[in-house]
């Protein structure tokens, strides 16, 4: 069964500083989907980027991107010049594919702090 | 812009009360979750539907039950509340496997927070 292990309960970095979300996953597919997905304090979860397995780019959405190593099974999150605004509970996510069957698995969390 | 629309923001249940969450998508998605989630455990799924009047359990069914009667309305239900079910409860969306793939990700509402006391 795939799991998704996030390390880091809680982080606070300052605010315009560079942070990094780790994220670990196990998994025996070759060809599968990875997320990002963000929760602010409205609780509303909103997609920040996506990654699929057989592209070797790693995705980048503006001052969000990801450093995906297939071998490792590893997939961070960068955030750059962060701002109050990226304070939120960040969860890692795995998916097999869209097929009816394969359901996406949520890692635990990684709560970030922007402090002023 | 999708929306997923959740009833209620904030509940409050007494023990052995029967509760309905309801949530409602307007972009007629196939998929439809419930998930749970408390803290350092992160988002559980609790049932899914990919299609009217079809269920699935997820990894917690047990104390839940759901409905799906239309395409855009996915209700879960508490039969009789207890205490270790005050939760925040999640309801998403998608398109089922194969269509947008290229764009395809999990539309979420805002929660429904509820205390059983």
């Amino acid at each position: 069964a795939q799991t998704v292990t996030q390390s880091q309960p809680e982080m606070s970095v300052q605010e315009a500083e560079t942070v990094t979300l780790s994220c670990t996953y196990d998994t025996s597919e070759n060809n599968y989907y990875l997320f990002w997905y963000k929760q602010p304090p409205s609780r509303q979860m909103i997609l920040v980027i996506r990654q699929e397995a057989y592209k070797q780019q790693n995705a980048t959405e503006n001052r969000f991107s990801v450093n995906f190593q297939k071998a490792a099974k590893s997939f961070s999150l960068k955030i750059s010049d962060s701002q109050l605004g990226d304070t939120a509970m960040y969860f890692c996510a795995f998916m097999k594919s869209f097929n009816r069957d394969d359901k996406i698995i949520f890692g635990k969390g990684t709560r970030l702090h922007i402090l002023p | 812009d999708v929306k997923v629309t959740q009833s209620s923001r904030y509940l409050v249940k007494r023990t052995g009360e029967k509760v309905f969450l309801e949530c409602v998508q307007d972009m007629d998605h196939e998929n439809m979750f419930w998930y749970r989630q408390d803290p350092g455990l992160g988002l559980r799924l609790i049932y899914f539907s990919y299609d009217v009047k079809m269920k699935e359990k997820g990894d917690i069914p047990e104390g839940y039950s759901v409905s799906r009667e239309k395409k855009e309305r996915f209700s879960l239900i508490l039969e009789s509340a207890s205490t270790n079910q005050t939760s925040m409860y999640l309801c998403a969306s998608s398109f089922l496997g194969g269509r947008a793939a290229t764009n395809e990700k999990l539309f979420f509402g805002s929660g429904t927070q509820l205390s059983v006391l």
